[in-house]
């Protein structure tokens, strides 16, 4: 199965700052078939981005993903209060589909 | 805007049967695959597996000899059933939605916590 290795584990910045989340996958992942999550606490997980860079319906554009074969980026570009959270990788290329461990983005 | 939401119990005894409910609202259960995803405690999210309205499934090698999905299209609901259950399987599970088997997460519910004890 595809490993995702996502990095840093946490990141700590403040509001307006620029962050830029890494995935890396134990293998390629067919299709560019990478999908970005943000989730907080006690709320359901949200798709931001999907096919590694396509922004998912009501995602503003501080929200952009990159990257194919092995190597994705998430990256938001000014952060809001809202967007301190955890972000997990997803491939859904492979089989069984997997995710990354997360990276939390705090202030 | 379609809304999903888990039920089922939140203590399960070690080697029963986990059995979890998602329902539906704001859209058809016809059409459309039907996943099941877990997060143990501080472990990285787990793919179980999808139902597709027509029924036909899909499941995680991993979890494969214990884990049936199923759907009732008369209620809306898809459901989750785990036996042989263990420590191993306390986890906060969710439900989601996908257009198609290489298709992202595009709905999810907020997850229900299942431990695992006696």
């Amino acid at each position: 199965e595809i490993v995702l290795t996502q990095s840093p584990g946490t990141l700590s910045l403040s509001p307006g700052e620029r962050a830029t989340l890494s995935c890396r996958a134990s293998q390629s992942v067919s299709s560019s078939y990478l999908a970005w999550y943000r989730h907080k606490p006690g709320q359901a997980p949200r798709l931001l981005i999907y096919g590694a860079s396509s922004r998912a319906t009501g995602i503003p554009d501080r929200f952009s993903g990159s990257g194919s074969g092995t190597d994705f980026t998430l990256t938001i570009s000014r952060l809001e209060p809202e967007d301190f959270a955890v972000y997990y990788c997803h491939q859904y290329g492979g089989s069984p589909q997997t995710f990354g461990q997360g990276t939390k983005v705090e202030i | 805007q379609v809304q999903l939401q888990e039920s089922g119990p939140g203590l399960v005894k070690p080697s029963e049967t986990l059995s979890l409910t998602c329902t539906v609202s704001g859209g058809s259960i016809s059409s459309y695959y039907w996943s099941w995803i877990r997060q143990p405690p501080g472990k990285r999210p787990e793919w179980i597996g999808y139902i597709y309205y027509s029924g036909s499934t899909n499941y995680n090698p991993s979890l494969k000899s214990r884990v049936t999905i199923s759907l009732d299209t008369s209620k809306n609901q898809f459901s989750l059933k785990l036996n042989s259950v263990t420590a191993a399987d306390t986890a906060v599970y969710y439900c989601a939605r996908t257009r198609t088997p290489y298709s992202s997460l595009g709905y999810w519910g907020q997850g229900t916590l299942v431990t695992v004890s006696s």
